[in-house]
C-alpha cells in the first residue's frame, strides 16, 4: 500500500519561512513525478508545485514562483517543499501526491501564516 | 489556465438514488497524443482527496462500480449509480493534459 506521509507545517508570521517534507513508501518513488497541492480553509484544490523522477523538471504555479522550491531525495523517498516569503495567503492545508494524475496522496499538513 | 466549471456545487441526494455531477472545461482536454487527461477526486470529511477516476474513465482500484465516468474534448460527467451514506463528501475534476493542472470547484454531495 502507498503511503504518503506529510510534515513540517505549523504557525509562522509573514515574512518567515517553513520546509515541508513528504516521505514515501509501498511505491518505487524514484519512478514517479511528484506533486505539491493546498487547499485553503473551506476552500478547493490548486496545484502548487510538480517535480518529475530525477528531479531535472519543475513546475510551479505563477502565486508561489520565486518563493517556493520543490526538491526529491530519491534515495530517501523523500519530497521536499522549501517555502519562503511567507504570505498570509500561503495559509492552506498543503498536500503531496505521487504519479502522473495524483493516484495516492498524503494526509496533508497544515501551514497557517498569521502575525 | 484552463478553467474547470462543475455543476452543480451543491447536490443533495436520496440514499439508493443516482447522482450526476458535470464538468466543463474551457478548452479541449485531448493532449496531443490522444489521450485525454481528465480525472475525479473524491475528499470525505476531514479527509484527504482520493482519485476515484482517471483518464474520463477508469476506475481506480477499489472504487466501487457503481462510480462512472464519461465524457470527451471539454465535457464530463461523473456518475453515481446508487448513492451509499459512504459517498457523502466533495467531487472536484481535475484536467492534467495542460500545465497548470486545474481543479474545478467541487460539487459538495449530501444525503437528503
Amino acid at each position: 500500500e502507498v503511503q504518503l506521509v506529510e510534515s513540517g507545517g505549523g504557525l509562522v508570521q509573514p515574512g518567515e519561512s517553513l520546509r515541508l517534507s513528504c516521505a514515501a513508501s509501498g511505491l518505487n518513488f524514484s519512478s514517479y513525478w511528484m506533486h505539491w497541492v493546498r487547499q485553503a480553509p473551506g476552500k478547493g484544490l490548486v496545484w502548487v508545485s510538480r517535480i518529475n523522477s530525477d528531479g531535472t523538471y519543475i513546475n510551479y504555479a505563477d502565486s508561489v514562483k520565486g518563493r517556493f522550491t520543490i526538491s526529491r531525495d530519491n534515495a530517501k523517498s523523500t519530497l521536499y517543499l522549501q517555502m519562503n516569503s511567507l504570505r498570509a495567503e500561503d495559509t492552506a492545508v498543503y498536500y503531496c501526491c505521487s504519479g502522473g494524475s495524483c493516484f495516492a496522496w498524503g494526509q496533508g499538513t497544515l501551514v497557517t501564516v498569521s502575525s | 489556465d484552463v478553467v474547470m466549471t462543475q455543476s452543480p456545487l451543491s447536490l443533495p441526494v436520496t440514499l439508493g438514488q443516482p447522482a450526476s455531477i458535470s464538468c466543463r472545461s474551457s478548452q479541449s482536454l485531448v493532449y496531443s497524443d490522444g489521450n485525454t487527461f481528465l480525472n475525479w477526486f473524491q475528499q470525505r470529511p476531514g479527509q484527504s482527496p482520493r482519485r476515484l477516476i482517471y483518464k474520463v474513465s477508469n476506475r481506480d482500484s477499489g472504487v466501487p462500480d457503481r462510480f462512472s465516468g464519461s465524457g470527451s474534448g471539454t465535457d464530463f460527467t461523473l456518475n453515481i449509480s446508487r448513492v451509499e451514506a459512504d459517498d457523502v463528501g466533495v467531487y472536484f475534476c481535475m484536467q492534467g493534459t495542460h500545465w497548470p493542472w486545474t481543479f474545478g470547484q467541487g460539487t459538495k454531495v449530501e444525503i437528503k
